[in-house]
């Protein structure tokens, strides 16, 4: 049971490049999301989705965007990249029902992303 | 505004000792998850609270949701090197269905 899977671990990009942050997960969950990890700031909710076809805007979705045809995938583009979204981006994803309160995250192990 | 705030940002102890780490909000959650991440790794799930005045024990650790359900704190006993990492506090609210806030952490360093 892999989990949640997050390729590239690394990356590079030049000023104006574009890039997609691959994410899948084998849980069936239905939720996903893209988080972005600054020093000292906590996580910041980019993205997320409730399931295959629907997506919408966390709190820091500017230059970014998602797309989620299936379950398992919610991959994340980074189109024209920016010096400020150098950072380490997290994908996770959780099962949730209406009614229901709690249910954790499982994350994946990151994406290090540098813009030069 | 942070909507939760967690302190100390920083601890550093020597083995053995007991430490507290505060998650404080104005604001009320449904839900409140700690989290644990080390370097280079995303945040492992330790615990999820959803009633106030909860508390929840695991091994060493000893998890509290506020009354309200506007704070939470996780009490370590006995800290050991293996307890280094950053702890995440993450609170959904009524609003925001399975959306989490998180905390900007805890860096807690446990000294041999």
């Amino acid at each position: 049971n892999a989990g949640v899977t997050q390729t590239p671990k690394f990356r590079i990009l030049k000023i104006g490049q574009s890039m997609t942050l691959q994410c899948t997960q084998d849980m069936n969950h239905n939720y996903m999301y893209w988080y972005r990890q600054d020093p000292g700031m906590g996580l910041k909710l980019i993205y997320y989705s409730v399931g295959a076809g629907i997506t919408d805007k966390g709190e820091v979705p500017n230059g970014y965007n998602v797309s989620r045809s299936t379950t398992e995938d919610f991959p994340l583009r980074l189109e024209l990249a920016a010096p400020s979204q150098t950072s380490v981006y997290f994908c996770a994803s959780s099962y949730s029902i209406a009614g229901a309160r709690g249910y954790g995250y499982t994350f994946g192990s990151g994406t290090r992303l540098t813009v030069v | 505004t942070q909507l939760l705030e967690q302190s100390p940002q920083f601890l550093s102890i020597q083995e053995g000792e007991n430490l507290t780490v505060y998650c404080n909000s104005s604001s009320v959650f449904s839900s409140l998850q700690w989290y644990r991440q080390e370097p280079g790794e995303g945040p492992v799930l330790l615990v999820t609270v959803v009633t106030g005045g909860e508390v929840k024990k695991l091994k060493r650790l000893t998890f509290q949701f506020g009354d309200a359900r506007k704070d939470s704190s996780l009490h370590i006993t006995a800290a050991q090197p293996g307890d280094t990492g950053l702890y995440l506090c993450a609170g959904a609210q009524e609003t925001s269905g399975s959306r989490l806030t998180f905390g900007e952490g805890t860096q807690l360093t446990v000294n041999p």
